[in-house]
């Protein structure tokens, strides 16, 4: 079945260093979706990406769904403190065709030091 | 006003033990969600419902069974609970869930540890 992998399961980064997750499927996504989840708090929606090679930036958060669209990353510059968290892909199961369902992937814990 | 909600917030009981946990969603929403999130952090998907209606279930043991009396209730009811059964179950909502697109808003969560 299909498999949304996300890789690394844990980061660990000074503050103001950058911090990328990346996110790997094994069958073209339809769209790929980010969540992010503060300790001890709940997924919210971060970013929807639908095209191929798309690029969305939101303030030091940069986001990618790769050309072939089996690929995302999350890319935060110069990260702070209020960055902390887990960072999760999401994509359709089966490409988009199965009704609301989205597979997760494994999450990217980011821990920053001030 | 909090647009989906879940009670209780922490459960904790015995072993062998029935409890339910509700979630109401004011989204005007059509399809709502339980998820299941271990303590590794991984998000598993359990059940979809669409406007009262099951679409996903995703080969979870028959004790679980939920229930959804209108579009923006879905509660989860659970037999014989078991310590595996400990985890943080969240509840979300989307505006139709076709096709995977849509958003999904998710409630605060309910931490359930059984002893």
């Amino acid at each position: 079945g299909q498999q949304v992998m996300q890789i690394p399961q844990y980061q660990h980064v000074q503050e103001g260093e950058d911090f990328t997750t990346y996110c790997n499927s094994s069958t073209t996504l339809s769209n790929i979706q980010w969540y992010k989840q503060r300790p001890g708090g709940h997924p919210v929606f971060l970013i929807q990406l639908v095209k191929s090679g798309e690029v969305k930036k939101q303030k030091r958060l940069t986001f990618q769904f790769g050309e072939a669209k089996k690929n995302s990353s999350l890319h935060i510059t110069a990260t702070q403190t209020t960055d902390v968290g887990t960072y999760f892909c999401a994509g359709p199961k089966n490409g988009g065709t199965s009704y609301g369902k989205l597979t997760f992937g494994q999450g990217t814990i980011l821990t920053v030091h001030p | 006003d909090t647009a989906v909600s879940q009670t209780p917030k922490y459960l904790v009981t015995q072993m062998g033990n029935d409890k339910s946990i509700k979630c109401e969603q004011n989204l005007g929403h059509d399809t709502m969600y339980w998820y299941k999130q271990d303590s590794k952090k991984f998000l598993k998907i359990m059940f979809s419902y669409n406007n009262k209606e099951l679409i996903i279930n995703e080969t979870v043991p028959n004790r679980f069974s939920p229930k959804s009396p209108d579009k923006a209730h879905l509660n989860l009811h659970i037999n014989s609970l078991e310590l595996g059964d400990s985890a943080v179950y969240f509840c979300a909502s989307s505006q139709d869930g076709t096709g995977g697109i849509d958003t999904q808003y998710f409630g605060p969560g309910t931490r359930l540890t059984v002893l």
